[in-house]
């Protein structure tokens, strides 16, 4: 199973409601992430986990919440958000070796295209 | 000036094309990635590589570490061939990607 799965794969919020994406492996990965792609652009990082524990906030607002309770599955918890955060929000794993050469493939998933109203 | 640099940023094919996407970056790297994107899609890691060529199918991937370039090839090319391709590049002992800004290809039939 080469798999990442997203859920919900669309979703629209109002800027008061709190929402949660959901991520799923099932590969043994060890390290995931979150991506944030606006259209016609590169994703940009979001953070990463490692183990279960947060190793790169990539200085995203606290509005945006990842969560990571086991290692086969990440969530990114929405607050507040606003309309220019609406955007295309991929998650990610890879194997994670720590004392690698961290050149990892990373298997992405099909993403969840949030809109904030 | 960005990090990881792709050219072009466009371009159209016919079918049956040989097709070159170039990518150069300025970063030393531990190894550096090629990646699809098909239009509202998620992202296919297609080649992850550190020295060398690589070959898959169609698709040829080069890279030359003294010159800090890497080229994507495709062969015979096809209108299911047309999406974003992304260049991106990890530097050392991370587990962070930096991205190029992409190459849009449209193979027309």
């Amino acid at each position: 199973d080469t798999e990442v799965t997203q859920t919900p794969k669309h979703l629209v919020m109002g800027m008061t409601n709190k929402k949660s994406l959901k991520c799923e492996q099932h590969m043994g990965h060890r390290a995931m992430y979150w991506y944030k792609q606006k259209a016609k652009k590169p994703p940009e990082l979001m953070f990463v986990y490692s183990y279960e524990k947060l190793s790169i906030n990539e200085s995203v607002p606290s509005r945006f919440s990842p969560e990571c309770p086991n290692s086969s599955l990440l969530n990114l918890h929405l607050h507040a958000l606003q309309p220019e955060d609406s955007a295309l929000y991929l998650c990610a794993s890879s194997q994670d070796n720590r004392y690698g050469t961290g050149a990892e493939t990373q298997y992405f998933g099909p993403g969840t295209r949030l809109l904030v109203l | 000036k960005n990090e990881v640099e792709q050219s072009p940023q466009n371009l159209t094919a016919q079918e049956g094309e040989f097709i070159t996407i170039n990518c150069s970056y300025s970063v030393g790297i531990s190894a550096l990635h090629w990646l699809q994107q098909h239009p509202g899609g998620g992202i296919v890691s297609l080649f992850m590589l550190s020295s060398g060529k690589k070959k898959h199918g169609r698709l040829i991937a080069t890279i030359n570490i003294q010159e800090k370039h890497s080229s994507l090839h495709i062969t015979a090319s096809h209108p299911r061939d047309s999406a974003v391709y992304i260049c991106a590049v990890m530097r050392g002992a991370t587990n962070k990607l930096i991205f190029g800004t992409g190459t849009l290809l449209a193979v027309q039939p």
